[in-house]
């Protein structure tokens, strides 16, 4: 149980164009979800958290009209990479945590690598 | 501010046994995480900690002292497959993860 899935797994664009990535929970539903970034040999950046049903809460440092989050449902969070330039290529990977009040644990899923051109 | 420190990189050997420390100051603190992330793939779990003291998951054993403010990750049997980065994680008092860099880890044969 408890897993979460990536779209796509690997993406290449040009400057200047949007790239969605899309967020899902599988076997459980997600009141939180998480957006992560991570730079080659770096740990984990949080850019953003996001609620079902309501706006994202974007980490200090992220451009929230350049990577635009939205959390239509319980199992689905997207992230829009809008004018993406090649200092946006990244690794990126999104954590959805469950309903349960008393559980903290985030899981991953097999993240994003975009790479802009 | 919020730190979490870690070595950035181990070495040993397969069979061995490998201790990763974590050392962590934060605004408060509702547990810590141990993660294992494979190059190129996202984290795992492994360990949660909120309680001092040690867990044992087969293989991996996760210790907790709260007042020292540190952690550390035992791995025994060491086998290829753990060649990995270890990240440690504290929940803080707003219930966010803070992340340590990660110990990238290398087994030799």
């Amino acid at each position: 149980g408890a897993v979460v899935s990536q779209h796509p797994s690997w993406v290449i664009c040009k400057s200047g164009t949007s790239v969605k990535i899309e967020c899902r929970s599988l076997d459980f539903q997600a009141t939180t979800m998480f957006w992560y970034r991570q730079f080659p040999k770096q740990s984990l950046m949080l850019m953003a958290t996001s609620n079902e049903g309501s706006k994202a809460t974007y980490e200090q440092g992220v451009e929230k009209d350049k990577f635009l989050i939205n959390h239509a449902s319980l199992t689905l969070s997207t992230l829009t990479v809008t004018s993406a330039h090649p200092e946006d290529s990244s690794f990126y990977i999104c954590s959805a945590k469950g309903l349960r009040a008393d559980s903290y644990e985030q899981y991953f899923g097999p993240g994003t690598r975009l790479t802009v051109t | 501010g919020q730190n979490i420190d870690q070595p950035t990189e181990m070495t040993a050997t397969e069979g061995a046994i490998v201790q990763i420390n974590c050392t962590y100051q934060t605004s408060g603190f509702n547990g810590l995480f141990w993660y294992q992330q494979h190059a190129g793939e996202a984290p795992t779990f492994l360990s949660y900690n909120v309680l001092d003291g040690l867990e044992e998951k087969g293989r991996f054993s996760s210790f907790l002292s709260r007042s020292k403010g540190y952690s550390y990750l035992l791995l025994k049997e060491l086998q290829m497959k753990d060649s990995a980065s270890y990240l440690c994680a504290v929940l803080d008092s707003n219930y966010q993860l803070i992340w340590g860099a990660g110990t990238k880890l290398i087994i030799k044969p």
